[in-house]
């Protein structure tokens, strides 16, 4: 069960649009549609952003968005706000029923 | 509002036990598969364990195989972790979660379990 792999940090100005990757296997993003998002911010809970690879739950900005190429998962941010700035996380469902996070990625807004 | 309130946590010596509670409201929770879910301090999510909507059909990350055991009971729409044989490296603020439909949504505000001597 190892992580998946994300970039530690990524960076953008305000209206910028910024991807962070998500990197795993054929027993976890290449089995199936199944990849989520989360955003935290410090001390509090982890939020859906993206499920489903591409679907965003009700009240999320469609300034975010998923994608999934093979093994590798992607989000989105367009029109950077400072608001954005936070932790974003990445996770999968696997092939042995088990679910496996990303390390997570800290984005900075400059 | 759908809204889950751990509890539980606490400062615990190496080999002790503790057990943790989740209260849900706002949604039907007999119908949620739930986990858990950890992050050390400074680090990353981890998934711990998760328990289907009937408690018949559960799942655990190999850290915790043997060690950690969860169960619910859907008659107080509460969800627990028992955890035994607690070590440093459990150290974490623990979430529940709930998990149907492939994604963990909602979450609770977490609770911070301690091991240490």
């Amino acid at each position: 069960q190892s992580a998946l792999t994300q970039p530690a940090s990524v960076s953008g100005s305000p209206g910028q649009s910024i991807t962070i990757s998500c990197s795993g296997t054929s027993s976890d993003i290449g089995a199936y549609n199944y990849v989520c998002w989360y955003q935290q911010h410090p001390g509090q809970a982890p939020k859906l952003m993206i499920y489903d690879v591409n679907n965003r739950p009700s009240g999320v900005s469609n300034r975010f968005s998923g994608s999934k190429s093979g093994n590798t998962a992607s989000l989105t941010i367009s029109g950077l706000q400072a608001d954005d700035e936070a932790d974003y996380y990445c996770t999968s469902f696997t092939r042995s029923a088990l679910w496996v996070f990303g390390g997570g990625t800290k984005l900075t807004v400059l | 509002e759908m809204q889950l309130v751990e509890s539980g946590g606490g400062l615990v010596q190496p080999g002790g036990s503790l057990r943790l509670s989740c209260a849900a409201s706002g949604f039907i929770f007999r119908n949620y598969w739930m986990s858990w879910v950890r992050q050390a301090p400074g680090k990353g999510l981890e998934w711990v364990a998760n328990i289907n909507q009937y408690g018949s059909d559960e799942h655990y990350v190999d850290s915790v195989k043997g060690r950690f055991t969860i169960s619910r009971d859907n008659a107080k729409n509460s969800l627990y972790l028992q955890m035994n044989s607690l070590r440093a490296e459990d150290t974490a603020v623990y979430y529940c979660a709930g998990n149907s439909d492939f994604r963990f949504d909602p979450w609770g505000q977490g609770t911070l379990v301690t091991v240490s001597s």
